[in-house]
């Protein structure tokens, strides 16, 4: 059974840079994409972007100039960086999988709270 | 960004309750449409795609409808575990979208 785990800091100093981890075991993270989403404390959903195995991305327009993602096969593992975070990027982050580039999320990972505090 | 809007925004209702949430897209989404439950501090739980195809596991007093613009999720005789928040997402286009949620609350 396939499972996702994010990890990284919980706490952010604003102007810094949010990285984070997602870990896929029980499963292959290559022919797959993996999305990042988020979740400001009581609002609802928004997607960052996602990363094929292969590498290639794809990032929302509202948040294509400070996010970057990476995918390690070898340690099947994929990433998010968001520089120059603010207040407005405090959220539950959540990794997820898609079978295709248009196909919706099957499994997610349970998420990690981002406080961007100085 | 295709805007997905949806309502109620949340209700009451009581175990054995047919209840429908609909979801309407800003525009044409064709089938392109997804539906997840989430609970307090747990991940969304995906629910259907492709508008009425349930997700493996999921019971079938879940289901959904709709097409184009207007989409519906219904579930048939609501359980204490449905309680939870509700929300659409579109994959049509990007950057994909989801609607602002639906909660379910006991009555």
């Amino acid at each position: 059974q396939v499972q996702l785990q994010e990890s990284g800091p919980g706490l952010v100093k604003p102007s810094e840079t949010l990285s984070l981890t997602c870990t896929v075991s029980g499963g292959s993270i290559r022919s797959y994409y993996w999305s990042w989403i988020r979740q400001p404390p009581g609002k609802g959903l928004e997607w960052i972007g996602y990363i094929y195995y292969s590498g290639s991305t794809n990032y929302n327009p509202s948040l294509t100039s400070r996010v970057t993602m990476s995918v390690d096969t070898s340690k099947n593992q994929f990433s998010l960086k968001l520089t120059s975070v603010t207040a407005a990027d405090t959220a539950v982050y959540h990794c997820a999988r898609h079978i295709g580039a248009s196909r919706a999320f099957d499994i997610w990972g349970q998420g990690t709270m981002v406080t961007v505090s100085s | 960004a295709i805007r997905m809007t949806q309502s109620p925004s949340s209700f009451s209702a009581s175990t054995g309750d047919r209840v429908t949430i609909t979801c309407r897209a800003s525009q044409d989404i064709s089938a392109y449409l997804a539906w997840y439950q989430q609970k307090p501090g747990k991940a969304p739980k995906p629910l259907i795609y492709a508008a009425s195809t349930l997700q493996g596991g999921v019971p079938p007093r879940f289901s959904g409808s709709g097409s184009g613009t207007n989409f519906a999720l219904t579930i048939s005789c609501l359980q204490s575990e449905d309680f939870a928040t509700y929300y659409c997402q579109q994959y049509y286009n990007y950057p994909w979208t989801f609607g602002q949620g639906t909660k379910v609350e006991i009555k």
